[in-house]
Parts: C-alpha cells; structure tokens; sequence
C-alpha cells in the first residue's frame, strides 16, 4: 500500500482538462516538496513538475502542479491523445526517511 | 545531453546475487546525488536507495536494507547496486535515476527476474 494516495485511473475528451490528486500525510506532502512524473507502457518515467509546481526545460506549460495541505494536483490542460500514459506523484517522508511514490494513476483520453 | 544506461540485470535465483551498474554521461556526475527506483512487473514505482555525490550518504528502503549495497565510482562515472539474498519479491525492472527527492533523468531501466 503506498503511502501517497492517488486514483487508478482517471479519463477525460481530447481538448479537455483533467486534475489528478495525489493524497499524503504531514509527513510527507504537507511539508514537502512534491514531484510528478509521466510513464508511457515499457519506457522510463519522465519528470513532469518537481518543487510541487515548477516544470522542468520541455515540458509544455499544459501541464501544471499545485498543492494544498497534504494533497497536490496535476492538471493537465488541452488533452490529447498522446499523453494517455500513467502518472505518478511522489515525495519524500520523514517518518519513513525515504522518497515515496503514489501508487499512479493511469489517464485515458476518450 | 544526459544519458543514464544501466546494464548487469537477468536471470538470478533465490537466494543468489546480481551487480547492476548504471553509467552516466553529458553532465557532471561527481556533482550528482543518484537513485535506484525499480518497478515490478505492472506496479508501481518503488525507490530503494540513495547514494549522494560524494558517496558520504546512502539511504534503503527498509525491504533491501542489509541485502542491498549502493556504491560509486566517480572515475567511471557510474553508480553500482550490489544485490545478494534475491528474493522472488526482487522482481522488477530496476532504474537509476538522478536525483534524491525528485529525479530528473532516468536510465531505460534493465529486468531483474528471481526464478529457480
């Protein structure tokens, strides 16, 4: 079970904007810095927002990251069919002394 | 351009050892706090360990603690994971990464099966 929370799965039309949550404790996303990550079938994770909402070089300003509390969301605006993928949040915990990962969500664009 | 390629995985059986190394290029990997992350088969992601640039911090995940040992060379500018006591459980595709709390550049991972 992972300690950050976040829902299987999630869908959304092409040209739509969908929000995934990634939901944690104060031991970990409500006092530290959260990251997200983008997984297409058979390839390496991609960094997609580190620092809760700063995107790396490359990466389109479509996609976005915020949090409140022990809870950060992605967004990602103007879907399309190519970012169907799985998505995963993670940061570090005190408690555990380890950098965790959500269990990730997988996006469909219908 | 940062390139991160492990190598060392395969076929291992419970209770054997494996080495995998991942080797750097396009930055400078002296300067880089590395990580291990490994997924098993359609799960998720799991970080396992951490080496920081000088090699004076290293942190486990609890499950490896004790079996695990993460290492560097700097010269060679790459990062090692001896593993030892495998474990069907050890199952995964492992990544190195660079990065501690977040991970900017991953490798394209290399398969570790424990299988008698």
């Amino acid at each position: 079970q992972s300690a950050l929370t976040q829902p299987p799965s999630v869908s959304a039309a092409p040209g739509q904007k969908v929000t995934m949550s990634c939901s944690g404790s104060s031991s970990n996303v409500g006092h530290f810095l959260v990251s997200w990550y983008q997984q297409f079938p058979g390839t390496a994770p991609k960094l997609l927002i580190y620092d809760d909402k700063k995107r790396p070089s490359g990466i389109p300003d479509r996609f976005s990251g915020s949090k409140s509390g022990t809870s950060a969301t992605l967004d990602i605006a103007g879907l399309q069919t190519g970012d169907e993928a799985d998505y995963y949040c993670a940061a570090w915990d005190s408690s555990l002394s380890l950098t965790i990962f959500g269990g990730g969500t997988k996006l469909t664009v219908l | 351009q940062v390139k991160l390629m492990e190598s060392g995985g395969g076929l291992a059986k419970p209770g054997g050892s494996l080495r995998l190394s991942c080797e750097g290029s396009g930055f400078t990997f002296s300067d880089a706090h590395m990580s291990w992350i490994r997924q098993a088969p359609g799960k998720g992601l799991e970080w396992i360990s951490y080496l920081s640039a000088t090699g004076m911090y290293v942190s486990y995940v609890d499950s490896v603690r004790g079996r695990f040992i993460i290492s560097r060379d700097n010269a060679k500018r790459s990062i090692f994971l001896q593993m030892h006591d495998l474990r069907g459980e050890d199952t995964a595709t492992y990544y190195c990464a660079r990065g501690k709390n977040w991970f900017d550049k991953w490798g394209p991972g290399t398969l570790v099966t424990v299988s008698s």
